[in-house]
């Protein structure tokens, strides 16, 4: 299976500082078809996952673009330009290209 | 809106049986592979399984593989989960997703407590 790691594990924030989560996986993520299927999720406190970047760095609808995300291969990274209080929670990637998927660890984001 | 809602969990007995249901709403079902993600209480996100549109194509994790069964009713626009010889370490949130490779709707989650 592949292993997906994030560094860090915790991230204390301050307001409108910008932060940045690093996730790796341990085969590249590339698909047969061309494309690489790493995700990225937020959960706040007692809610569900919402995802927030598909395929690396596309942004989903009504995702703040402060949020995105950059990467290749093996190394993909999450960044959060001005951090607003509305971002803690924890943030997953999930890699979608090797059966069976799988998420990183999480990184609790919250605020300093 | 797609909506997704998950129904059928509690409290079951270690080696019991408990099937979830998960009701889709807003998109036309049949079109759309579906998954089982759980989520036990205060750790990570773990996948389990997902199962084409039309029910042809599955696959399951290994943690569940022989012991939990995928199945989807597109006439009711559901999609289940039989969970059978549950085990303490199967104490979950278990959410219902469209999509597997990039889960973008996600359900509220339906909470399994499997203890004695």
């Amino acid at each position: 299976d592949v292993v997906m790691t994030q560094s860090p594990l915790s991230l204390p924030v301050t307001l409108g500082q910008p932060a940045s989560i690093s996730c790796r996986s341990s085969q590249s993520l590339v698909y047969s078809d061309g494309n690489t299927y790493l995700n990225w999720f937020q959960q706040r406190p007692g809610q569900s996952p919402r995802r927030l970047i598909y395929e690396v760095s596309k942004r989903d609808s009504a995702v703040p673009d402060r949020f995105s995300g950059s990467g290749s291969g093996t190394d993909f990274t999450l960044k959060i330009s001005r951090v607003e209080a509305e971002d803690v929670g924890v943030y997953y990637c999930m890699q979608g290209t090797h059966s069976p998927f799988t998420f990183g660890p999480g990184t609790k984001v919250d605020i300093k | 809106q797609v909506q997704l809602v998950e129904s059928g969990g509690g409290l079951v007995k270690p080696g019991g049986s408990l099937r979830l249901s998960c009701a889709a709403s807003g998109f036309t079902f049949s079109d759309y592979y579906m998954t089982w993600i759980r989520q036990a209480p205060g750790k990570g996100l773990e996948w389990l399984s997902y199962i084409s549109g039309s029910g042809s194509d599955i696959y399951y994790a290994d943690s569940v593989r022989g012991r939990f069964t995928i199945s989807r009713d597109n006439g009711k626009n559901s999609l289940y989960l039989q969970m059978n010889s549950l085990r303490a370490e199967d104490t979950a949130v278990y959410f219902c997703a469209r999509y597997p490779r990039w889960p973008d709707y996600w359900g509220q989650g339906a909470r399994v407590t499997v203890s004695s």
